[in-house]
This record gives C-alpha cells, structure tokens and sequence, in this order.
C-alpha cells in the first residue's frame, strides 16, 4: 500500500524565493497535518485539516506560510518569501479520525536548505 | 511551560541494559498518549499507544499516570537495533479532532 507521498525530497533555494512543498495522503484518511522539524524545536505542527477543511493553523508561523487541501488527496504547503531560518525538515502526516485516537503516518520528509 | 516535555538525553546504554524514559504534558484534558520513535534522518513512526493501565509490547512497557500528568517508556534488554530518538506525543482531541503535539525526543544509542 501506499504511504504518505512527499515532494519534493530535498530542496535547496535561495532567500527570497518561493517554495512549495506537496503531499498525498494516504486513501481514505481524512486528516492531514503538515509538522516542521528542527534541532532546536523538535516537530512543531504548522496546520492541520479534517476533511479538506482547515482546522488549527495556529502553528503557521506568519503570513509568508500559507497552506492549502482543495481535495482528499493532495495538499499543499508554500513559503513565500523563503528566509534561512525556514530550513528545516517539513512532514506531512495522514490519519483516520476516529474521535481521539487515530495513528499518524508520516511522509519522508522535505528536507528545506534556505541560503 | 512546554506542552509536552521530554529529557533529550542522548542516554547511552549498554547492549542489554533497562532504559526508562519519562515525558510531562502540560494540559490535564489530554486524551490519548503515545510513544514515536525516529531513527536517524528517517519520518517517525508509531511505536505504541499508552494506555491508562499500563501496556507491554514485547521489551517494550509504556505506562500513564494521569495524576502526575507523567507517561513513561521502559525498554529491557536494549538492543543496538533501539538506537533512536523517542517521541512522546499527547493527543488533546478538542471536539473530537485531533491536535496532537510531540514532545522534542529523547536520543536513545545502545552501544556495543
């Protein structure tokens, strides 16, 4: 079966520019998280959907964030401007919501070098 | 105060010693608990639930003490193949959704 897609694996861009980071989640869940991963801050969630439908964004830094599921099966998550201090590791994460439980799968990761 | 808070360690740990590891949440409605764990360079993966009576999975125990708002990881007989980072996450599930957040891992290196 297929797992929780991301791409791209690695990207490397310059500050300033715009980055997009995209995900599809497994068939059939229906929440979607997109979690930042630093040394010093460990995984940070960015925004999480239910049902194609923004829930908590709470985590979104600043307005440069924005992110985006028009359907069950893809979601998207863009940077605009990139700075350094957004290199980090991004993951998307799947699961089925039943009520308060429910196991994430995550992608492999998009591994973001701003310069 | 952090949500969720973890020891990063590293914990360095002979080949077949007991390791335990302990994870503090901060918000007492928090529903469900569950321990990750991240090998290097690697996504996180489930490595069990935490439930409120205790649960065993193999060398694996993880246990929840509501009161003290305190959940814990305990692995016997470590194997070299432990090597990773272990991540507590705490399920608050406002509503019936989901808002799970991790606490930072704690680097766990068996050594030879």
């Amino acid at each position: 079966d297929a797992g929780v897609i991301q791409s791209p694996r690695h990207e490397v861009t310059e500050m300033g520019q715009e980055v997009t980071l995209r995900c599809k989640p497994i068939s059939g869940h229906n929440s979607l998280f997109w979690y930042r991963q630093t040394m010093m801050r460990g995984l940070e969630l960015l925004i999480y959907f239910n049902n194609n439908v923004p829930i908590d964004d709470s985590g979104m830094p600043e307005d440069r964030f924005s992110a985006k599921m028009p359907n069950a099966s893809f979601s998207t998550l863009k940077i605009q401007p990139s700075e350094p201090r957004d290199s980090a590791v991004y993951f998307c994460a799947s699961s089925w919501n039943s009520g308060n439980t429910g196991e994430l799968f995550f992608g492999e990761g998009s591994r973001l070098t701003v310069l | 105060r952090k949500e969720v808070e973890q020891d990063p360690g590293p914990f360095n740990v002979p080949e077949g010693a007991t390791v335990a590891f302990n994870c503090t949440y901060s918000n007492s409605a928090s529903q469900s608990f569950f321990w990750y764990r991240q090998d290097c360079r690697k996504e996180p993966k489930l490595l069990m639930s935490v439930y409120s009576s205790g649960n065993e999975d193999g060398r694996f125990t993880a246990q929840l003490n509501r009161a003290s708002q305190y959940i814990s990881l305990l692995i016997r007989d470590s194997k070299l193949s432990d090597s990773a980072t272990y991540l507590c996450v705490v399920n608050l599930a406002p509503g019936g959704y989901q808002k799970v957040t991790f606490g930072i891992g704690t680097k766990l290196q068996v050594i030879p």
